[in-house]
C-alpha cells in the first residue's frame, strides 16, 4: 500500500447505528487530518492530530468522535448521526503541522449516507 | 480573516483549449503559502503545487503553469492544450498564521469540463 488508504469506501448506516471510519498513512508523516466534503460547501477542517495528539477540533458535534492510535493510523467514530451529516469523509496527512505551509496528502474518501 | 474566492463555478472547454482557473485571496499574514489542489471523479483530493508568500515566480510544469500576483492577491491555474483527463473539481487553497494557525483555508473550487 502507498500514500493515504481509507476504508470503508462507501458506508450507509441509519441513525441509530455506531460506525468507524479508518485511514492509514504509508507517508511517514505525523499529522494527520478529517476533512467533512458536503454538496456545494469548501472542504471542513473537523479534526486535526499532530504526533498522536489531537491539536485542532472545529466545534464538531460529539457525535463524531475520533481516535489517533498512532502516527499511521486514524479513526473517525460515529454513532446517532443525522441525515445532514451525509457526505465524502477525506483523511488527509503531511510531514507534520507546526511548520506550515506542508502540502496535505489525502485519501480517497468514504461516501457516507445517513438514512 | 483569510478567504479564497474561487469565483468560476464550473467551466466547459472544448479539448486542446487553454483555460484559466481564478483564484483570489485575503490575509492579514505576511507570510503564508498557496496550494492548488485537483479532485477526479473518484474523489480523491491530489497535490499540484505550493507557493509561498516570497516567491512570485510563475512556475510551470508540462503542460500546467501558475501565475502569483502579490499585487493582485491572485494565483491564477492555466492549463495549456486541455485535455479530457483534466476534467475534475480543482481547489485554491491558502495556510497562513493569522486565523487559521496554517490550518488550509479552501476555495469553493471550481468544476473544469474538458469535452473531446
Amino acid at each position: 500500500e502507498t500514500g493515504v488508504t481509507q476504508t470503508p469506501r462507501h458506508l450507509v448506516m441509519g441513525m441509530t447505528n455506531k460506525k468507524s471510519l479508518k485511514c492509514e498513512q504509508h507517508l511517514g508523516h505525523n499529522a494527520m487530518y478529517w476533512y467533512k466534503q458536503s454538496a456545494k460547501k469548501p472542504l471542513e477542517l473537523m479534526f486535526v492530530y499532530n504526533f498522536k495528539e489531537q491539536t485542532e477540533n472545529n466545534s464538531v458535534p460529539s457525535r463524531f468522535s475520533p481516535e489517533c492510535p498512532n502516527s499511521s493510523h486514524l479513526f473517525l467514530h460515529l454513532h446517532t448521526l443525522q441525515p445532514e451529516d451525509s457526505a465524502l469523509y477525506l483523511c488527509a496527512s503531511s510531514q507534520e503541522i507546526l511548520a506550515g505551509g506542508l502540502e496535505q496528502y489525502f485519501g480517497p474518501g468514504t461516501r457516507l449516507t445517513v438514512t | 480573516a483569510q478567504k479564497v474566492t474561487q469565483a468560476q463555478t464550473e467551466i466547459s472547454v472544448v479539448e486542446k483549449e487553454d483555460v484559466t482557473l481564478d483564484c483570489v485571496y485575503e490575509t492579514r499574514d505576511t507570510t503564508y503559502y498557496l496550494f492548488w489542489y485537483k479532485q477526479p471523479p473518484s474523489g480523491e483530493l491530489v497535490f499540484l503545487i505550493r507557493r509561498n508568500s516570497f516567491d512570485e515566480q510563475n512556475e510551470i510544469s508540462g503542460r500546467y503553469s501558475w501565475n502569483f500576483q502579490k499585487s493582485t492577491s491572485s494565483f491564477n491555474f492555466t492549463i495549456t492544450a486541455s485535455q479530457v483527463v483534466d476534467s475534475a473539481v480543482y481547489f485554491c487553497a491558502l495556510s497562513g498564521l493569522m486565523d487559521s494557525n496554517y490550518q488550509l483555508i479552501w476555495g469553493a473550487g471550481t468544476k473544469l469540463i474538458i469535452k473531446p
